[in-house]
């Protein structure tokens, strides 16, 4: 079965650089979550999207932003890096409407440190 | 505000035997899922059960069961005949009810099997 894909996997940037993270869901999943892991930490969440509009923020800076596109693919923008910005970051997608509408399924995250 | 609490940071087992880590969630909710994440060194979220808490029955999924008491607001994973393989973090999570909402994580328990 077709699972969350996310790219790249792994991201090295420097301070106050700029990175893009994608996301991709499931196929006929319409709802797209953002997470973000800091070492030993549980994952927090940071922003979702249903049929291209968001649709709930938590505790997102405003140096990141996100937006999902027209094929359900998202993207998470990050500018003006910092050294607390190195984590894992976790997409997860879901589907509105089913039986389970409430279960996300993870991504594997994309690994992000910043020197 | 929903919180989640997992009690104990790490816990060990021998191969073999069973073992129990705790969660207790806060919340004004009536309906709503809780749901036992696992996360091995490859950082991977997996699921492993969920509970919807409108159902009185406690989830089974082969060696992992939930006890949940609603009452209580207690969701305890029990994992019997443990195995290597179960190494790993494993994150109690609590989602209100709705197409779209995003999942409150515990701080995680670390759980080795020893052989």
């Amino acid at each position: 079965a077709a699972g969350v894909i996310q790219s790249p996997r792994h991201l090295i940037k420097e301070k106050r650089e700029t990175a893009t993270l994608k996301c991709y869901p499931i196929p006929r999943h319409d709802t797209v979550y953002w997470y973000q892991q800091g070492p030993g930490q549980d994952p927090q969440f940071l922003i979702s999207f249903y049929e291209k509009m968001q649709s709930d923020k938590g505790s997102i800076p405003d140096r990141f932003s996100a937006q999902q596109f027209s094929d359900y693919h998202s993207e998470l923008n990050m500018s003006s890096l910092e050294l607390g910005d190195s984590a894992l970051y976790f997409c997860a997608s879901s589907a509105s409407t089913g039986t389970r509408d409430y279960e996300q399924y993870f991504g594997p995250g994309t690994r992000l440190t910043v020197t | 505000a929903q919180t989640v609490t997992q009690s104990q940071p790490e816990m060990s087992v021998q191969e073999a035997e069973t073992v129990t880590l705790s969660c207790t969630y806060d919340t004004s909710e009536n309906n709503y899922y809780l749901f036992w994440y696992k996360q091995p060194p490859s950082r991977q979220m997996i699921l492993v059960i969920r509970q919807e808490a409108y159902k009185q029955q406690n989830a089974t999924e082969n060696r992992f069961s939930v006890n949940f008491q609603k009452a209580a607001k207690s969701f305890s994973l029990k994992i019997s005949d443990s195995q290597l393989g179960d190494t790993a973090m494993y994150f109690c999570a609590f989602m209100k009810q709705g197409p779209i909402v995003d999942m409150r994580f515990g701080a995680g328990t670390r759980l080795t099997v020893k052989p």
